[in-house]
């Protein structure tokens, strides 16, 4: 089974506009972190933003924030002000318990327009 | 602070012949990963190091794929012989912590 699921395989956004991008996850651990990563399309994968899952508040960097839903096993990431230079790939991750390993989704694409 | 560290940045080789990749972890990092990341996908978890000891290798095909850490610092992924189905981006990664694993440039591999 899927652990992490990213539905939107990519999104157009207007400049200076928020997008949001979904990622619901599966997990039977009650300890587990969730992540964010921007693959810009040099290659490299750019950490963003953690959630812990038994963080209260929604993390928050700068622009990036985690709309983290934990009855519903959803962490959204919501970029605000895009910026022509956020158009790229978007993983959403997730380490289980102990492990370190983390389990990629598929990825979403945002394309941002002038 | 440096970052991750691979070479080469690019590889064209045809089938059944073998590649090395190379990854130099930031200083410090005891953990090291290699991910397989192929076109449209995410990263695949290959290999997990924790020093120079193997922590997870499950999803490594192990009849042609091996790696090693030697001295716990820098480590090698190798492909022998390369299939088509091989071509993709090798990722390595590195953490101090379970907290935030950090990437270097990857590999990009192209099996003619």
């Amino acid at each position: 089974a899927q652990k992490i699921t990213q539905t939107q395989p990519g999104m157009f956004v207007q400049e200076k506009e928020a997008v949001t991008l979904d990622c619901t996850y599966d997990t039977s651990d009650q300890s587990y972190g969730l992540f964010w990563y921007k693959q810009p399309s040099s290659g490299e994968m750019i950490f963003l933003i953690y959630q812990g899952s038994y963080d209260e508040q929604n993390a928050t960097e700068g622009r990036y924030s985690l709309n983290f839903q934990k009855a519903r096993k959803s962490a959204n990431l919501v970029i605000s002000a895009s910026q022509l230079g956020d158009s790229a790939m978007y993983f959403c991750a997730m380490r289980e318990g102990s492990d370190y390993k983390l389990s990629f989704g598929a990825g979403t694409t945002v394309t941002v327009r002038a | 602070e440096a970052g991750v560290a691979q070479s080469p940045r690019y590889k064209i080789i045809e089938k059944r012949q073998s590649v090395a990749f190379w990854c130099n972890p930031i200083s410090g990092h005891a953990t090291l990963y290699w991910y397989q990341q192929i076109l449209g996908q995410g990263p695949k978890l290959l290999i997990q190091f924790q020093n120079n000891g193997v922590v997870d290798d499950s999803q490594l095909p192990k009849d042609r794929f091996s790696a090693e850490r030697l001295k716990g610092v820098d480590s090698t992924l190798k492909i022998q012989p390369a299939k088509l189905e091989d071509s993709a981006v090798y990722l390595c990664a590195s953490s101090l912590m379970a907290y935030e694993q950090y990437f270097g440039p990857g590999t990009r591999l192209t099996v003619t």
